[in-house]
């Protein structure tokens, strides 16, 4: 089963909005990442929130984490076109944990 | 450009063959990640090297099986195939063995089974 789940699914805005996405866990974190796929690609990383941060920024996304929640947050400020893009949230799901741990992802579409 | 390398970018092939997909981490990377991406089922983790020993194995079928060679590349062999194994193949590689650090996508394998 999966660790993280992400919410919405399916998320379509105009560009220039902020987009929001949520990402739930199950298991105790070292760190939660969180990545990109444009259609049919690999994935790229984004940015690497550990267990002990709870906010991170990387140019226009903000990244919480809440590990009382077990969940975080990708926010991406200010959204263009080239945004449109499949977002994942992984996790390591632990202690001594050697996999990464894949959402279901966000499809998020930024309409011109 | 992630650095990572696989081969080939496509494959087409029909049930009950045998197909060998090929992994090259990025220069220095000791761990390598092999995951599969379906429609249906998302991304799946199948297996993980590290310095030519496998360290954590996933939702692996028995028909599957990788290894990591000495030069830290690493081939993953997926045989008796079924129309179900139509996926994209995904490689990752990062610089320690667990993952307190990014990993690095290759393009992916796109399998089709006929």
């Amino acid at each position: 089963s999966q660790q993280g789940e992400e919410d919405p699914q399916a998320l379509s805005i105009q560009e220039g909005e902020n987009a929001t996405m949520n990402c739930s866990y199950k298991t105790s974190i070292n760190n939660l990442q969180w990545y990109r796929q444009n259609s049919g690609r690999g994935l790229v990383h984004l940015i690497l929130i550990r267990s002990n941060e709870r906010e991170k920024h990387s140019g226009r996304l903000r990244v919480t984490l809440d590990t009382s929640k077990k969940s975080s947050s990708l926010l991406i400020t200010a959204s263009r076109a080239a945004d449109t893009a499949s977002y994942f949230c992984a996790t390591d799901a632990g202690q001594g944990a050697q996999k990464l741990v894949f959402g279901q992802g966000t499809r998020l579409t930024i309409n011109p | 450009d992630s650095g990572v390398t696989q081969t080939p970018k496509h494959l087409i092939t029909a049930t009950g063959q045998r197909v060998t997909l090929r992994c090259s981490p990025r220069s220095g990377d000791l761990s390598v990640y092999w995951y599969q991406q379906s429609l249906d089922q998302g991304l799946q983790f199948l297996i993980q090297y590290y310095n030519g020993e496998e360290r954590a194995k996933g939702n692996i079928l028995e028909r599957f099986s990788a290894q990591q060679f000495p030069d830290l590349h690493s081939e993953l062999n997926l045989s008796s195939l079924e129309l179900g194994d139509s996926a994209l193949y995904f490689c990752a590689s990062s610089a320690r063995q667990g993952l307190a650090t990014e990993a690095f996508f290759g393009q992916g394998t796109r399998l089709t089974v006929v």
